[in-house]
């Protein structure tokens, strides 16, 4: 997976508990992304970062917040889980165009 | 909203057999690009064609391009049961200037033995 670790790589949680998913890349890649995959709607992209505290908003980013304090690391955060943030989420970085996939983490809001 | 529509969004065919996927999108790209995704795996890169490519290989992957149509395809030959996966296509809407990527929601492809 090119040098991308995501953490955890499973959570359940419970409905209004914050939570925190990492992205770590060893690639020194400036751009990074986070996804959500669902059933019926592929890839959607929540939000990017293009340089260290530079970020902006995808398509689906209402609930969702990041961060980016240094190149390898691209936090996203739940303020207050809610059932329909129940996915699996990708983070990728991108070089030139080709992006390169982490393994995805599984969460569960209950 | 999604830019790439992929078709079909699922396809069996036999182990040996060609297998294509098509890939409309809406407005003008800079790329088009293909990746595969295995169940539970992240996506992994296949191949990027520039807008002003009509065509590319990569060993068995032929892609081609037609900007007039805004539509993709990918055709992956001689297949095998190690092909089975979901594809995507991605693209950058030639607009944007935020390096975004759109995918679309992928066709599940079976490779029966």
């Amino acid at each position: 997976d090119a040098g991308i670790t995501q953490s955890p790589r499973h959570k359940v949680t419970e409905t209004g508990t914050p939570v925190t998913l990492r992205c770590h890349q060893t690639e020194n890649h400036r751009y990074m992304y986070w996804y959500r995959q669902d059933p019926g709607h592929g890839l959607r992209l929540i939000h990017y970062s293009y340089g260290v505290k530079d970020t902006d908003k995808g398509e689906v980013s209402d609930g969702y917040s990041v961060s980016r304090s240094k190149t390898e690391d691209f936090l996203l955060t739940l303020e207050s889980a809610t059932s329909s943030q129940t996915s699996v989420y990708f983070c990728a970085t991108m070089s030139y165009y080709e992006q390169y996939f982490g393994p995805g983490t599984r969460l569960t809001v209950t | 909203s999604q830019q790439g529509e992929e078709d079909p969004q699922a396809l069996s065919i036999q182990e040996g057999e060609n297998a294509t996927m098509n890939c409309s999108y809406k407005t003008s790209i800079n790329n088009l690009q293909w990746y595969r995704q295995n169940s539970g795996r992240g996506l992994v890169h296949l191949i990027l064609i520039r807008s002003n490519e009509r065509e590319k290989h990569s060993g068995r992957l032929r892609v081609t391009l037609d900007t007039s149509k805004k539509s993709s395809s990918l055709l992956i030959t001689a297949s095998r049961a190690a092909d089975t996966a979901s594809y995507f296509c991605a693209t950058d809407a030639a607009m944007n200037r935020d390096d975004k990527i759109i995918f679309g929601k992928g066709t599940r492809l079976h490779i029966l033995p």
